[in-house]
């Protein structure tokens, strides 16, 4: 059974730093991606990281703050947030994709606020 | 970067009846050398992640069921729901995976009539 579950949310201050975490299970590891929801908004497509080079991939909103790796021999993502802004508050998902986003986590939730 | 644009931004449609949900690429998402559509929809309901429902712009993902359908090629699709039931009550996406960033359409919010 595909499983995806995403830790690490939490209250943060703007400007500070976060990681947050996807353990995934029952499947080969592949390309990933963070996708993120503001509350009350749609969908916004963070990062990716390919499946075999582990080539990554960001939104222009994140880029340059936001950093995306795996841990394959632990079947973990990650996504580092640095100098977050109060527009990073979201919900965020780790998504495997096989062709489209076929497996979605439940997400984990971030508060930039002071 | 390819912007989606979703119409309308809801509807309201009754039990049993069709729905349609119009997704625009501001450029092609059809692939030449293989002549595939980058294209999926998801479905959304309150509380929960996204489902993938189509990809390839037409192929079901397995479990969807068939009153679920997508059709378009280049850069206009649909996505239609035939036999409306209660628990397609949802928020519906498109999304663009032809080239990063994989951008998504803003949803439509379909309700019940």
């Amino acid at each position: 059974e595909v499983q995806l579950v995403e830790s690490g949310g939490d209250l943060v201050q703007p400007g500070g730093s976060l990681r947050l975490s996807c353990a995934a299970s029952g499947f080969t590891f592949s390309s990933m991606s963070w996708v993120r929801q503001a509350p009350g908004r749609g969908l916004e497509w963070v990062a990716a990281i390919s499946g075999s080079a582990g080539n990554t991939y960001y939104a222009d909103s994140v880029k340059g703050r936001f950093t995306i790796a795996r841990d394959t021999s632990k079947n973990m993502l990650y996504l580092q947030m640095n100098g977050l802004r109060v527009e990073d508050t979201a919900l965020y998902y780790c998504a495997k994709r096989s062709i489209a986003f076929d497996f979605w986590g439940q997400g984990t939730t971030v508060i930039v606020s002071s | 970067d390819i912007v989606m644009t979703q119409s309308p931004d809801s509807l309201a449609v009754s039990l049993g009846e069709r729905a349609t949900i119009n997704c625009k690429s501001s450029q092609s998402v059809l692939y030449s050398s293989n002549n595939k559509n980058y294209l999926a929809w998801y479905q959304q309901k309150p509380g929960q992640p996204p489902k993938l429902l189509i990809y390839w712009a037409s192929t079901r993902e397995s479990g969807v069921p068939d009153r679920f359908s997508g059709s378009g090629s280049g850069t206009d699709f649909t996505l239609t729901i035939s036999n409306l039931q209660a628990e397609d009550v949802a928020v519906y996406y498109c999304q663009q995976y032809y080239t990063t960033p994989y951008t998504f359409g803003q949803g439509t919010k379909l309700e019940i009539k």
